[in-house]
């Protein structure tokens, strides 16, 4: 079975800092990977996705996140990051295989990002 | 734009009590997921349902049932309500689609049991 772990579960910056939000998995079999936002009183959203292709993923508000295979991580990153950036992160992975429960997402315990003035 | 609703936002029930959660999304996916969010626990699926009137046991299924007679509603039951699922539940839905596996999500029913 696959599990995902966000090392940190908050990370305060200052306003126009660059932040890493922190992601590992663990898997048998190759993975799809998500990142998602969740602000104050809201549902999810999602960020970005790696399927395929290139390791660097671009997703809304700037941020990004590198796909690496070797180290098991996905980590999300931001060069300079806003008040309205202030939410909680949730790191996922769906299984790559052909069929049975490969839509399911295992989900972090999610990252608390505070940005402060 | 994908919509997925919750019946309630807030919801308050007593210890013993049958709660329904229901949701409905717009946009004919075949997918349907529930879920509960706990503070550093984050989400953890409790059923989630691939076709209509077809179900999968998630994680944490004890205590919960759920029901999908149509493809675009899918309800959450608690047969017997108990403080231990004071919590949020949130809904997501999903195409099945092998490139997708984007889910989108209702914006969550916070339930206190009393």
């Amino acid at each position: 079975a696959q599990s995902v772990t966000q090392l940190d579960s908050q990370v305060p910056v200052f306003e126009e800092a660059p932040v890493e939000l922190r992601c590992n998995y663990s898997s048998s079999v190759s993975v799809y990977l998500f990142w998602y936002v969740q602000y104050p009183n809201q549902g999810l959203q999602l960020l970005l996705k790696y399927l395929s292709g290139s390791t660097l993923v671009k997703g809304i508000n700037g941020f990004e996140a590198e796909f690496n295979k070797s180290q098991t991580s996905f980590h999300l990153r931001k060069p300079s990051v806003h008040i309205s950036d202030t939410a909680e992160y949730f790191c996922a992975v769906s299984l790559h295989d052909s069929g049975g429960s490969n839509y399911k997402l295992t989900f972090g315990k999610g990252t608390l990002l505070t940005v402060n003035p | 734009d994908v919509k997925v609703t919750q019946s309630s936002r807030y919801l308050v029930k007593r210890t013993g009590e049958k709660v329904f959660l229901e949701c409905v999304q717009d946009m004919d996916h075949e997918n349907m997921f529930w879920y509960r969010q706990d503070p550093g626990l984050g989400l953890r699926l409790i059923y989630f349902s691939y076709d209509v009137k077809m179900k999968e046991k998630g994680d944490i299924p004890e205590g919960y049932s759920v029901s999908r007679e149509k493809k675009e509603r899918f309800s959450l039951i608690l047969e017997s309500a108990s403080t231990n699922q004071t919590s949020m539940y949130l809904c997501a839905s999903s195409l099945r689609d092998f490139f997708s596996y984007e889910q989108y999500f209702g914006p969550g029913t916070r339930l206190t049991v009393t």
